[in-house]
């Protein structure tokens, strides 16, 4: 049980263009599902929080108007990076949770700005 | 607390040997911790829980002990085989009423053969 699907898990694209990411628990439904990026080698940072049917809460420094979240119901929520850039270039990763259940992650996706 | 490092701490067991990976937590406040392991190109996996009320915590092959004193957290891993290998991250919950994780740096399990 609780398992998360992010989609794609790899994407490659040209500098300027806007990506999106899909974040689904299959499961379960989801009251929050967070966004994390990921360098390599090193840990997990948030960048947002997103309860469905609410605007998201972004953490100190990242952009919301780069980072487009949207938490349209209670089984997807999905990241848009806009006029993405190759400093945009990262392992971004979605967790999902329920009630007072741990987070579950889904297996990233791996976005390369060119 | 937050990763600043640009690597992670590596931990290299024989197969066979048990395996212990400590974490020290940021907030004297945080009410709940979980251990998560991390294969490479992938997502954290769960892996073990624990609530600020109890200071040890057993599963299949592992346990999680906390000490609030000097806010620590280990895991420890028993009979330690290569498919343990990864990165493992410990994360604490703030009690924000958010669920908001702040996770560890990080340590790198090696298990070799």
């Amino acid at each position: 049980g609780a398992v998360v699907s992010q989609h794609p898990s790899w994407v490659i694209c040209k500098s300027g263009t806007s990506v999106k990411i899909e974040c689904r628990s299959l499961d379960f439904q989801a009251t929050t599902m967070f966004w994390y990026r990921q360098f390599p080698k090193q840990s997990l940072m948030l960048m947002a929080t997103s309860n469905e049917g609410s605007k998201a809460t972004y953490e100190q420094g990242v952009e919301k108007d780069k980072f487009l979240i949207n938490h349209a119901s209670l089984t997807l929520s999905t990241l848009t990076v806009t006029s993405a850039h190759p400093e945009d270039s990262s392992f971004y990763i979605c967790s999902a949770r329920t009630g007072l259940q741990p987070q579950h992650f889904g297996d990233g996706t791996r976005l390369s700005i060119l | 607390g937050e990763s600043v490092g640009l690597h992670l701490p590596t931990l290299s067991v024989q197969e066979g040997d048990n395996s212990i990976i400590n974490c020290a937590y940021s907030n004297s406040a945080s009410d709940y911790f979980i251990w998560y392991k991390q294969e490479s190109g992938k997502g954290p996996q769960f892996i073990i829980d624990i609530r600020s009320n109890m200071d040890k915590r057993q599963g299949q092959r592992v346990t999680v002990l906390l000490n609030k004193t000097v806010k620590h957290l280990s895991l420890q891993i028993a009979a330690t085989q290569p498919g343990d290998s990864a990165v493992y991250f410990c994360a604490e919950n703030t009690p924000s009423g958010t669920y908001k994780y702040i996770f560890g740096t990080g340590t790198r399990l090696k298990v070799l053969a």
